[in-house]
């Protein structure tokens, strides 16, 4: 199989601070890993495109600023949600690409849950 | 882009089979995807179709039709566990702004009484 950390997995943290998230692939290196956004009862939502080595490709609407992504390492991407607002509480999962598959499956990280006060 | 559609909840009882149903409007095609979501968990990969026809695996069987735009995941001898979000999911192409990213539906919540 496949596995990838997220770090931490629950945060709480105060309106205006930042936030840093971390994805890694523990068996594996990822040239790609995506960013997704839930709420509850929601399906995924994706936020971006995390590529190592270059900047991260973020969908229609996401702020870059305000969503850094950092795709340091092949197994390592930081996602920091800066200064923190209550309606970006929710909850943020990670996945990354297992290169050489035959089905090249996203595989997901445990989730991220984020509330801000 | 893609526009994909599921039915939003499914009952049935334990030992039953049910069967969601997921379409999809697709500008590129790479492969669809089935997952299982608990809550408050994330997903878990269940099946992936990218030619016609039926994927079976176990309890769970995906079938898939290119041309009618068309997927559905079959799950037999339905158990309680098996209550639960299910997530079709298609995968784009890769292109130099893509990068085969995924658009999901909207999940079917499947819930398995006794």
């Amino acid at each position: 199989g496949a596995v990838v950390s997220q770090h931490p997995s629950r945060v709480i943290c105060k309106s205006g601070t930042s936030v840093k998230i971390e994805c890694r692939s523990l068996d594996f290196q990822a040239t790609t890993m995506f960013w997704y956004r839930q709420f509850p009862k929601k399906s995924l939502m994706l936020m971006a495109t995390s590529n190592e080595g270059s900047k991260a490709t973020y969908e229609q609407g996401v702020e870059k600023d305000k969503f850094l992504i950092n795709h340091a390492s092949l197994t390592l991407s930081t996602l920091t949600v800066t200064s923190a607002h209550p309606e970006d509480s929710s909850f943020y999962i990670c996945s990354a690409i297992k290169p050489g598959q035959t089905k090249e499956t996203q595989y997901f990280g445990p989730g991220t849950r984020l509330l801000v006060l | 882009g893609q526009n994909i559609d599921q039915p939003t909840e499914m009952t049935a009882t334990e030992g039953a089979i049910v069967q969601i149903n997921c379409t999809y409007q697709t500008s590129g095609f790479n492969g669809l995807f089935w997952y299982q979501q608990h809550a408050g968990e994330a997903p878990t990969f269940l099946s992936y179709n990218v030619l016609d026809g039926l994927e079976e695996k176990g309890r769970f069987s995906s079938f898939l039709s290119r041309s009618k735009g068309y997927s559905y995941l079959l799950l037999k001898e339905l158990q309680m566990k098996d209550s639960a979000s299910y997530l079709c999911a298609v995968r784009d192409r890769w292109t130099a702004d893509s990068w085969g990213k995924f658009q999901f539906g909207a999940g079917t919540q499947v819930v398995v009484t006794p």
